[in-house]
This record gives C-alpha cells, sequence and structure tokens, in this order.
C-alpha cells in the first residue's frame, strides 16, 4: 500500500463549480498535510496546510482533514481555468522529518 | 520573496559520466532538500540535508550523493549516470528543523542520459 494516494485523474470540471480532490494516507500518526499545486513544466507550490480535523478556509481553496478516517481532500470553489494544474497531497509521517508526496491529481476546468 | 535556483533547466549527458546538479537558495534557509520526479511516481526524496556538511538519505539515495560546503548550496551527484536516471530534478528549500515547515521548490532539471 502506498503511503500517500490520490486519483491520478483527470478531473474535469466546468468552470465555475467545486473541484473536489482527495487523498488517503496509510500512517494514521501522521499529523501534518499539505497540498501543492503544480503548473505543466513548473515546479511545485503550496496552497494549503491543514494540521487538525476539520476545515481550513484560504480564499476559493477549503482543506479538509479526517484523521478517523485518513483522508484529506481539498475543494475549489469557483473554479477557473487557470486552476487546471497537478494538485500534490503531502505528508509527514510519524516520526520523520520529510514530507511523502501522492503521485497527483490532475485538474482541468473548462472554459 | 524566497528565491531557489538550479543551475540548468535542460541537461544531457552520456552513461557513464560524472554529474554535478547544483542548487542555490538566497533565504538562510536550514534545510534543502533534492528530489526527483518520475511519471506515475510522483515526487521522491532522494538526500535532505539540516545543516552545512549534514546529509541524510531520502528514500531513493543508490546512485546518488550530495554536497553541502555552504548553508545557500546543495549539490547532487551522479558518479556514474545511468539511462535510469533520466529524470525531473527539482530541489527544494525550508525554513528551520521542522519537516513542518514549507518548501520552497527551484524550478527543475530535466536530465537526459543517452
Amino acid at each position: 500500500q502506498k503511503e500517500v494516494e490520490q486519483n491520478s485523474g483527470p478531473l474535469s470540471v466546468p468552470e465555475g463549480a467545486i473541484a473536489s480532490l482527495n487523498c488517503t494516507y496509510s500512517d494514521r500518526g501522521s499529523q501534518s498535510f499539505f497540498w501543492y499545486r503544480q503548473y505543466s513544466g513548473k515546479s511545485p507550490e503550496l496552497i494549503m496546510s491543514i494540521y487538525s480535523n476539520g476545515d481550513k478556509e484560504d480564499g476559493r481553496f477549503t482543506a479538509q482533514l479526517n484523521k478517523a478516517s485518513q483522508y484529506v481532500s481539498l475543494l475549489i470553489r469557483d473554479s477557473q481555468p487557470s486552476d487546471s494544474a497537478t494538485y500534490l497531497c503531502a505528508v509527514v509521517p510519524t516520526g520523520f522529518q520529510k514530507l511523502v508526496f501522492g503521485t497527483g491529481t490532475r485538474l482541468l476546468v473548462s472554459p | 520573496d524566497v528565491k531557489v535556483t538550479q543551475s540548468s533547466r535542460y541537461l544531457v549527458k552520456r552513461t557513464g559520466e560524472k554529474v554535478f546538479l547544483e542548487c542555490v537558495q538566497d533565504m538562510d534557509h536550514e534545510n534543502m532538500f533534492w528530489y526527483r520526479q518520475d511519471p506515475g511516481l510522483g515526487l521522491r526524496l532522494i538526500y535532505f540535508s539540516y545543516d552545512v556538511k549534514m546529509k541524510e538519505k531520502g528514500d531513493i539515495p543508490e546512485g546518488y550523493s550530495v554536497s553541502r560546503e555552504k548553508k545557500e548550496r546543495f549539490s547532487l551527484i551522479l558518479e556514474s549516470a545511468s539511462t535510469n536516471q533520466t529524470s525531473m530534478y527539482l530541489c527544494a528549500s525550508s525554513l528551520g528543523g521542522r519537516a513542518t515547515d514549507t518548501q520552497y521548490f527551484g524550478p527543475g532539471t530535466r536530465l537526459t542520459v543517452l
């Protein structure tokens, strides 16, 4: 079982819709979770971090964490074509000082 | 703004060559990381460093070594390049000693080994 799993997609949504990206992780003791966005040909950039169960909102982005079910999700409201990118989920496993990345979900937002 | 730079965007080398990939950050960050990114495999950690002259193996260190002689510079060395090391290499840095610190990535070096 991979440590961090994401559906590779592509996830296609129309402009203005809500995009929902999901990530599951295997280490129950993980405490820190991150969402990075990567445009084609570019390097990853941090969008959100979340450490506690529940929701965390930042503009059009909401991260949701459920440690009991071991999943973390990213919601993008009012999706724009400029949101089209690959979204990487990253987790800090228990006792480690490193990030473990999922393989990413490709999001396509059509005008 | 944090700036992480990498010496080359594209590099083509021959099998058996010694390859140096350089990474420089300008924000006095303690931590520096080298990843490779391959389709379907995602980002995988090769080596990281929490301090000058200090290095730790990541998940896939075989075939690689690193050097950190100065705080701002972290080099990845392929002692004898092989075709399976063809990949995108990404350097990152973060502020302090915690894995939860935001990692800032450089633009990447796409290495092709022929």
